[in-house]
């Protein structure tokens, strides 16, 4: 039974470029969150999407970061124009539904030079 | 700002010991605690969770404690060993608040060490 995958697990992006960052949740959750973590700000919530559909977003940066979740299997995170201060470990979570225990992927570490 | 607060960065526990982690909360509303485990370079692993209708649950040597009117709750391993070393993450979320609760506060986490 595998767990959320997320990919890639490393990336590099020099200030200014694009990322773009994967997740594919637990088969048959149907809650997807995505969270950064930083050494000085911790784990934060960035935005959760419920049945695909976005339900709370209050923790994404309000300009260049955008999530999708075209289908039940993926979502996607976007990063336009990264900066350093993107820098930080991108976690991907899943869920039964929406009040059930959340699993956590591996993670992305984005790197922005 | 910070709504789940893990007051002690760092635990050094002796082996075959109780260790306990403690973790403070602000908002009345959350009514689902949870504890993770992370190692270095790894996400978190969800340990043991409770929701606020109970005040104890203990799953092997994992025991959480929960008190709803001091806004805390802590978790204690007993016999512990030292791969029980790893940093702990605490989280509360508000579940009853249908969808938008969901999401998880966390603590900034507690290095926990067990020595031989």
């Amino acid at each position: 039974n595998a767990g959320v995958i997320q990919t890639p697990r490393h990336k590099v992006t020099g200030k200014g470029q694009e990322a773009t960052l994967w997740c594919e949740p637990i088969s048959g959750h149907s809650a997807v969150f995505w969270y950064r973590q930083t050494i000085v700000q911790g784990l934060e919530f960035l935005t959760y999407f419920r049945n695909q559909a976005p339900i709370d977003d209050s923790g994404m940066p309000k300009e260049r970061f955008s999530a999708q979740m075209p289908n039940q299997s993926h979502s996607t995170l976007k990063i336009q124009s990264t900066q350093p201060q993107d820098s930080a470990v991108y976690l991907c979570a899943s869920s039964w539904d929406w009040e059930y225990e959340q699993y956590f992927g591996p993670g992305t570490r984005l790197t922005v030079l | 700002g910070q709504q789940v607060k893990q007051s002690s960065p760092s635990l050094t526990v002796q082996e075959g010991g109780i260790s306990i982690l403690n973790c403070d909360y602000e908002n009345d509303m959350f009514d689902y605690f949870a504890w993770y485990k992370k190692y270095p370079d790894n996400s978190p692993t969800l340990l043991i969770s409770v929701r606020s209708n109970v005040d104890k649950r203990e799953d092997g040597r994992l025991t959480v404690f929960l008190n709803k009117s001091g806004k805390h709750f802590s978790l204690h391993i007993t016999a512990s060993q030292p791969e029980d070393t790893a940093v702990y993450l605490c989280a509360a979320g508000s579940f009853m608040q249908q969808g938008t609760g969901s999401k998880l506060s966390f603590g900034k986490g507690a290095k926990l060490t067990v020595s031989p």
